[in-house]
């Protein structure tokens, strides 16, 4: 059974902070994402990674990178946590797809952040 | 990048079929048309998708107007646990997803 999980379903901090968000898969996808949810806004693409140590910006990267060390785990990072950070993130993989054709996503569980 | 447009809302009687629609009018000739749900407080999970046929699977069916231009996923029969977002998506430049704000299914008992 595919698998993706993240390191907390809750997580709660106060501005300023650094944090982590973890996510591992265990299918030896190539391609990780990382999105975050917001009501009205629907799913929006922040980073997403093709191999390891390659990262591309999706539409929000602004306050956030990302590390991929090993091909199973891709890491979210909030330099400084700031109250609009405050959302459901949601990390995904997937096979490798010539271009268009777009591969099956499979996602984890969420995050929901509380940034105070 | 080819865009999607959905209903916000749609309402389906328990045990009836349910025909979700989506246009994509800006749609390229080797562009898949992918479907996903969210149910609550999950995230979203992979239902169907297709290029230019008909597709059926276990969980549901899509139907590709000729034009390419609009699909339509269609749920034989609606139960509770159909209750979610919809999203009918289009990759875009990198095999990038944009999920947008999908259909909200509501199934009445």
């Amino acid at each position: 059974d595919v698998k993706v999980t993240q390191s907390s379903r809750y997580l709660v901090k106060r501005t300023g902070e650094k944090v982590f968000l973890e996510c591992v898969q265990d299918m030896d996808h190539e391609n990780m994402f990382w999105y975050r949810q917001d009501p009205g806004l629907g799913l929006r693409l922040i980073y997403f990674s093709y191999d390891v140590k390659m990262k591309e910006k999706g539409d929000i990267p602004e306050g956030y990178s990302v590390s991929r060390e090993k091909k199973e785990r891709f890491s979210l990072i909030l330099e400084s946590a700031s109250t609009n950070q405050t959302s459901m993130y949601l990390c995904a993989s997937s096979l490798w797809t010539p271009w268009g054709r777009g591969e099956t996503q499979y996602f984890g569980p969420g995050t929901r952040l509380l940034v105070l | 990048d080819a865009k999607t447009t959905q209903p916000n809302s749609m309402e389906s009687n328990e045990e009836e079929p349910v025909h979700l629609p989506c246009n994509h009018s800006t749609i390229s000739g080797t562009d898949y048309i992918h479907w996903y749900r969210q149910l609550p407080s999950q995230g979203p999970e992979y239902v169907i998708h297709g290029l230019t046929s008909n597709v059926n699977n276990r969980m549901a069916s899509l139907a590709i107007a000729e034009d390419r231009k609009s699909s339509t996923l269609i749920l034989h029969r609606a139960t509770l646990r159909d209750a979610a977002v919809y999203y009918c998506i289009l990759p875009n430049t990198g095999n990038q997803f944009y999920f947008g704000t999908g259909t909200s299914l509501t199934v009445i008992p």
